[in-house]
């Protein structure tokens, strides 16, 4: 959808490891999201971006960092991976407000 | 912070019965918005649902929003296997971002 494109699709890595996952869009839409699926709580906003360098933070950003240095691009770090983290990542992106917002694909990360 | 719960968690129904999943909140919404994830997928935009009672159909999907924009339902009629996956709804109020339900589940058996 809307050419979201999520990397990696998938991660393995350990406990204390610095994670950065990777979202771009190319269709120009103006807001990002950040949101973690877990099994029997559906998505859960993380972080949120409205523009270049505004970032806002979402119902569960303790432990994670994001980054919005273009409008095409917003990064989600985890600096010191824990294996609560383990989860479904999916970032979507958005043209407005009170408007559809496009999935991309995932990122399945386990810390082990 | 805003919470909106949604009914069932999990659905089998067999192939070609109706089936109905309910999102209520607390507070009076803005808008609704469902999305579909097929399993394995991603969650695809279905609709959204902004005026007070308003019933909107796709197909053999009838989606609601209530008289006081507090809950909202998808209907399917005569479910088929391609039917398959979680269906969420996520509301918002105001200018606030979306808060999604937990989803649910929805089984068809051939």
């Amino acid at each position: 959808d809307a050419d979201v494109t999520q990397t990696p699709r998938n991660r393995i890595t350990k406990t204390g490891k610095r994670i950065m996952l990777e979202c771009s869009q190319t269709k120009g839409h103006d807001r990002m999201y950040w949101y973690r699926q877990d099994p029997g709580l559906g998505l859960r906003l993380i972080y949120y971006s409205f523009d270049v360098k505004d970032i806002n933070k979402g119902e569960i950003s303790d432990g994670y960092s994001v980054s919005r240095q273009a409008q095409a691009k917003f990064s989600l770090s985890l600096e010191s991976a824990i294996p609560n983290q383990t989860a479904l990542y999916f970032c979507a992106v958005g043209q407005g407000e009170n408007q559809p917002q496009h999935f991309g694909d995932g990122t399945r990360l386990s810390i082990l | 912070g805003q919470q909106v719960m949604q009914i069932p968690q999990y659905q089998h129904v067999q192939e070609g019965e109706d089936f109905t999943t309910y999102c209520n909140s607390s507070t009076t919404l803005s808008n609704i918005q469902w999305y579909k994830q097929r399993p394995g997928g991603h969650p695809v935009f279905l609709i959204q649902l902004v005026k007070s009672g308003e019933v909107k159909k796709q197909k053999r999907l009838t989606f609601q929003f209530g008289e006081a924009k507090k809950n909202s339902s998808l209907h399917i009629t005569a479910t088929q296997t391609t039917d398959v996956g979680t269906y969420f709804c996520a509301a918002q109020t105001g200018a606030n971002n979306l808060f999604f339900g937990t989803g649910t589940r929805l089984t068809v058996i051939p």
